[in-house]
């Protein structure tokens, strides 16, 4: 079956320290990978999204992923964390082309302190 | 920009009470969804569309329908609504192109209190 984990439900770091978001995935097809962020009452935001054109994916904000077929991963990462960044984080994956099977993480929430 | 807008932010209803939770985008998106977002449980997909007037069962429908007479207005009705559907519901739209693999684009959510 196809799933998606995220490790760890909240993630704390200090501002200017590095930013490391874990996803894994199982899936028995070529998944499309991507990370949303939910800042405080709005709704979801694309952050990027891998699409097999390269391994590593840059995103708005200074994000970046890197996608990893051996170990079914997909890790959002930031070198520099900064107070703006706290939100929640959504890894999802796509099992189909058509779009319409799309199943998201449980989320890692995201604190950043100074 | 594509915009996906709900209209209504925040909604107390009463046990028993039908409710009509409403959202419209503008981008000529041909799949729409309704997903429901609990603490600790992520979202969960309630229903989608793919087409006007086609519509699909996600994960969690019961207690829930959907009505989609239009392409761009897609909606989650609550038949009964119950204390257990106290939730941020949220839906989102996308393209079935498949050469683009269109993300989802959301609207800011609808907060649903029932008492």
């Amino acid at each position: 079956a196809q799933s998606v984990t995220q490790l760890g439900s909240h993630v704390s770091v200090s501002e200017g320290a590095l930013v490391l978001l874990r996803c894994n995935y199982s899936s028995s097809v070529p998944p499309y990978l991507f990370w949303y962020v939910q800042y405080p009452n709005q709704g979801l935001q694309l952050l990027l999204k891998y699409t097999s054109a390269a391994t590593l994916v840059k995103g708005i904000n200074g994000f970046e992923a890197e996608f990893k077929k051996s170990e079914t991963s997909f890790h959002l990462t930031k070198p520099s964390a900064h107070m703006s960044d706290a939100a929640e984080y959504f890894c999802a994956v796509s099992f189909n082309q058509a779009g319409t099977a799309l199943i998201f993480g449980k989320g890692t929430t995201l604190s950043v302190s100074s | 920009d594509v915009k996906v807008t709900q209209s209504s932010r925040y909604l107390v209803k009463r046990t028993g009470e039908k409710v009509f939770l409403e959202c419209v985008q503008d981008m000529d998106h041909e799949n729409m969804f309704w997903y429901r977002q609990d603490p600790g449980l992520g979202l969960r997909l309630i229903y989608f569309s793919y087409d006007v007037k086609m519509k699909e069962k996600g994960d969690i429908p019961e207690g829930y329908s959907v009505s989609r007479e239009k392409k761009e207005r897609f909606s989650l009705i609550l038949e009964s609504a119950s204390t257990n559907q106290t939730s941020m519901y949220l839906c989102a739209s996308n393209t079935r192109d498949a050469r683009r693999n269109s993300p989802l684009h959301f609207g800011n959510g609808t907060r649903l209190t029932v008492t």
